[in-house]
């Protein structure tokens, strides 16, 4: 069973439309990370959120983290071809020393945005 | 700042031989990450060095795969006697102390026939 699970898995869109990614976990987390991956690359990261509550805006791309720190969403205005891509969130659980350590991640979603 | 580099990118080998993988991180890093990924899966972790300190490994790591960091500078992940399982993207990532982001390099993508 994953920790982090993400959804929708895949999403086809045409664009100029909005879109919004779900990352949801009964666990706590310390941190939540969004990567962006493309094929046969490794990820690259977005955001990170911290603050139960936290909103972050990059361009187009808006992050929240939720208010228990369990969960996060990425929404996307007006998607363009080049936000194509594997979306992957990642957690960083709370206790000693876990900011130090291992990320998990969720599965993914696979968004396509065509012209 | 060259980024975290990986080699070999593309690595094919017969079932049953040794591999193994090359990370050099981002040269004031102190922190690397060796993750695993598979096809429509996110990455997984296998370990973690705080300079030449490997601190955690997961339950993935078998006794078939062997990580070391020398001198706390560039990781070597080794698998041997590798299966078709072991057909992946091997993932190194390294942050520093103060950062929660990771740099990931670009994979090691592993073939086994």
């Amino acid at each position: 069973t994953q920790l982090l699970e993400q959804s929708p898995q895949f999403l086809s869109i045409q664009e100029g439309e909005n879109l919004t990614v779900y990352c949801n976990s009964s666990s706590v987390f310390s941190s939540l990370q969004w990567y962006r991956q493309e094929p046969g690359e490794g990820p690259v990261l977005l955001v990170t959120v911290v603050t139960g509550g936290e909103v972050k805006k990059l361009k187009r791309l808006t992050f929240q983290f939720g208010d228990a720190r369990k969960d996060s969403s990425l929404h996307i205005t007006a998607a363009q071809p080049g936000d194509t891509g594997l979306y992957l969130c990642a957690g960083a659980l709370t206790g000693r020393g876990s900011t130090l350590g291992r990320l998990y991640f969720g599965r993914g979603t696979q968004l396509t945005v065509w012209p | 700042d060259t980024g975290v580099s990986q080699n070999p990118r593309h690595k094919i080998t017969k079932r049953g031989q040794n591999v193994t993988f090359r990370c050099d991180p981002i040269s004031e890093h102190n922190r690397l990450y060796w993750y695993r990924q598979t096809l429509g899966q996110g990455p997984e972790f296998l370990t973690y060095f705080q300079n030449e300190a490997q601190l955690e490994k997961s339950r993935l790591l078998s006794d078939r795969f062997s990580a070391e960091r020398p001198k706390g500078s560039f990781s070597t992940l080794e698998i041997q006697r590798t299966e078709q399982g072991d057909s992946a993207m091997y993932l190194c990532a390294s942050r520093s102390g103060q950062n929660y982001g990771y740099t990931f390099g670009s994979g090691t993508r592993l073939t086994v026939v």
